[in-house]
């Protein structure tokens, strides 16, 4: 079954450091999703793209991050110059059509040091 | 700000019993709802998704959905060891756009042998 893969598994940065996670969303899908998950708290929409743009950003999608699709395969997500309370776990989801469920990859454990 | 409540538990029940999860959600206009079953340090991983009221059955899990009381719930029948889990419901924006999922903070599951 397709699933969606992202990398690495594991990153520890410096704080202030540049840091790009990395999805390769399932291939027929076309809207694609960052959420994010602070340890012990629950699971927050970043941001969401489709169609070659951002189509929603949440409060938490600040100046400090990006997304990209640079090819037709990857989907990245960039945080700029990471913080402390950067801190958390990262998945990527994508989904074929807007009336149908979303998957979740493995995510990536982020640890800003 | 739309919200989404789940008793966060922990719910333990002993093995072979019943266990009944709730949620309620503040957008009236949401029309598509998930529960996704999230192990410690994993991604959520999809179990069901339920559109319009009534009950849908897969194997052990039933959802059940009333949009007049804003509720869903899912219940999972013969509870195994294996089912200990963050329980996760989610409900997809209803505006137009982005689709993006509003999780609970999800309910804590123990199946005891």
């Amino acid at each position: 079954e397709p699933e969606v893969t992202q990398t690495p598994s594991h990153q520890v940065t410096q704080m202030g450091q540049e840091v790009i996670l990395r999805c390769v969303p399932i291939s027929n899908h076309l809207y694609f999703y960052w959420y994010r998950q602070i340890l012990g708290q629950k699971v927050e929409f970043l941001v969401s793209f489709y169609n070659n743009e951002i189509s929603e950003k949440s409060e938490i999608f600040d100046d400090q991050f990006s997304v990209e699709r640079p090819d037709g395969s990857n989907f990245t997500l960039k945080i700029r110059s990471t913080k402390l309370e950067d801190s958390a776990m990262y998945f990527c989801a994508s989904m074929r059509y807007s009336n149908q469920p979303q998957h979740f990859g493995d995510g990536t454990r982020l640890s800003i040091l | 700000q739309k919200e989404v409540e789940q008793n966060s538990g922990p719910l333990s029940v002993p093995e072979g019993a019943i266990a009944s999860l709730n949620c309620t959600y503040s957008d009236r206009g949401s029309q598509s709802f998930f529960w996704y079953r999230q192990y410690s340090g994993k991604s959520p991983e999809l179990i069901m998704s339920i559109y319009s009221n009534g009950d849908k059955e897969d194997g052990r899990f039933t959802a059940q959905l009333n949009k007049a009381s804003q509720y869903v719930s899912l219940l999972i029948r013969d509870s195994q060891p294996s089912d200990s889990a963050t329980y996760l419901c989610a409900v997809k924006n209803s505006g137009a756009g982005s689709y993006q999922l509003t999780f609970g903070k999800g309910t804590k599951l123990s199946v005891i042998p």
